[in-house]
């Protein structure tokens, strides 16, 4: 069964640092999001992607963070200077859009810890 | 601002019981809601989808419904099974918006 993917499944940085998480969605679904979660709290929406363009954000998705698809396969979230709050699972969704076709779809997480 | 809440926190029932998680929302505008497992340090795998327009959902041995005039949602788990303990996620998809908001969760451990 496809799956969405995810890399690194760890990642340790120094505060300041800028971090690119990569995610690899479902082949033929056409929107894409970024959802992270600190330990121990809920699971929070950051992003939504679709059409090449940012369609939703947070207000925690500030100008420290970025998102791209660099081509037909990749979808990448680049937090350019790393704070420590930062620290937390980063999911990777994707869902393919159209009629009954609504489930997101989600990847293993990027766990980050910002030192 | 939707809020999205589930009681209990925890939850521990021997095996073999059929049990209830309970999910509720304060704004009943949703489009659907989408009940997930997490495993410790996993990602979230989706359970069920329920759209607005339905009442409840099954799989197996899960049956998710749905009162949204009442802002709730229950996910009934038949004859648990060890396999079942992981955390419960339900989370919820406004009209208009792409994101999903999600509940605190409930940690299910079944008792062998």
């Amino acid at each position: 069964e496809p799956e969405v993917t995810q890399t690194p499944s760890h990642q340790v940085t120094q505060m300041g640092q800028e971090v690119i998480l990569r995610c690899v969605p479902i082949s033929n679904h056409l929107y894409f999001y970024w959802y992270r979660q600190i330990l121990g709290q809920k699971v929070e929406f950051l992003v939504s992607f679709y059409n090449n363009e940012i369609s939703e954000k947070s207000e925690i998705f500030d100008d420290q963070f970025s998102v791209e698809r660099p081509d037909g396969s990749n979808f990448t979230l680049k937090i350019r200077s790393t704070k420590l709050e930062d620290s937390a699972m980063y999911f990777c969704a994707s869902l393919a859009g159209g009629l009954y076709q609504e489930t997101q779809y989600f990847g293993p997480g990027t766990r980050l810890l910002v030192l | 601002k939707q809020e999205v809440t589930q009681i209990p926190a925890a939850l521990s029932v021997p095996e073999g019981e059929n049990l209830v998680l309970n999910c509720s929302f304060t704004d009943s505008a949703i489009y659907n809601l989408q009940w997930f497992r997490q495993d410790p340090g996993k990602g979230l795998t989706s359970l069920l989808l329920i759209q607005s327009s339905q009442r409840e959902q099954t799989s197996g041995r899960l049956n998710a419904s749905l009162d949204k005039s009442s802002g709730r949602s229950t996910l009934y788990i038949a004859a648990s099974q060890p396999g079942d303990s992981a955390t419960y996620l339900c989370a919820v998809k406004g009209f208009g918006n792409e994101k999903l908001t999600f509940g605190t969760g409930t940690r299910l451990t079944i008792i062998p």
